[in-house]
């Protein structure tokens, strides 16, 4: 299972948005509404930030929204705040009942 | 509140084994499946596998297949996972995660440092 691909980089400026993409196939972005993000800061485990496309757990801001058009989700972040600079990793369900996840995007906050 | 923590570094000789534990809090251990997720320093993350706490059923990787073995103690509410065969490309921190559930993972535990080297 090839891990999906995203942008090896993303910056923006505090209070632009930036979208970062997660491109797979059809068997597994395409196939399932089952992608999630999580954030990752430095020495830390990942956070979960969006499930099921586009479901946001209680905690975490509203300035974080996900969406899916064929085989590519995406991760939006808007109103960005200097803590929002971290790396940040998809992952979708396979048809091979497994899992597999992104490459990894790091964020930075001019 | 929901928790998972794991056991301590561990260094190990090429072709050793290692065995990482992770204990569950705040919630009934057997109800969800816990994951195993490992990270290479610098690089993305990589999942293992899963298991369910309550049958005791698993599901590896394909490239785990044959090295690695998750089991559990449910009476004391921790899941371990076991890689053995190790080479110096298993150096990696290892997290165990709960399945949502299911399809998302959260929350995750703190990691466990593996290292390989002779």
């Amino acid at each position: 299972q090839s891990a999906l691909t995203q942008p090896a980089s993303v910056s923006g400026s505090p209070g632009q948005s930036i979208t970062i993409s997660c491109t797979g196939t059809s068997s597994d972005v395409g196939g399932y509404n089952y992608v999630s993000w999580y954030q990752q800061h430095p020495g830390k485990a990942p956070k979960l930030m969006i499930y099921d496309v586009s479901n946001r757990p209680s905690g975490v801001s509203n300035r974080f929204s996900g969406s899916k058009s064929g085989n590519t989700a995406s991760l939006t972040i808007s109103g960005l705040q200097a803590e929002d600079e971290a790396d940040y990793y998809c992952s979708s369900y396979t048809s091979s009942s497994s899992y597999v996840f992104g490459t990894g995007t790091k964020v930075t906050v001019l | 509140q929901v928790q998972l923590v794991q056991s301590g570094a561990e260094v190990k000789k090429p072709g050793a084994s290692v065995k990482v534990s992770c204990k569950a809090s705040g919630y009934t251990f057997t109800s969800y499946d816990i994951n195993w997720v490992r990270q290479a320093t610098g690089q993305g993350l990589e999942w293992m596998g899963w298991m369910n706490p309550n049958s005791g059923n698993t599901g590896y990787a394909q490239k785990f297949q044959g090295r690695v073995t998750m089991t559990r103690n449910t009476s004391i509410s921790t899941a371990y996972m076991e890689l053995s065969s190790l080479r110096s490309e298993d150096t990696a921190v290892y997290y165990c995660a709960k399945d949502g559930p299911p399809n998302w993972f959260d929350p995750w535990g703190q990691g466990t440092l593996v290292t390989v080297s002779s």
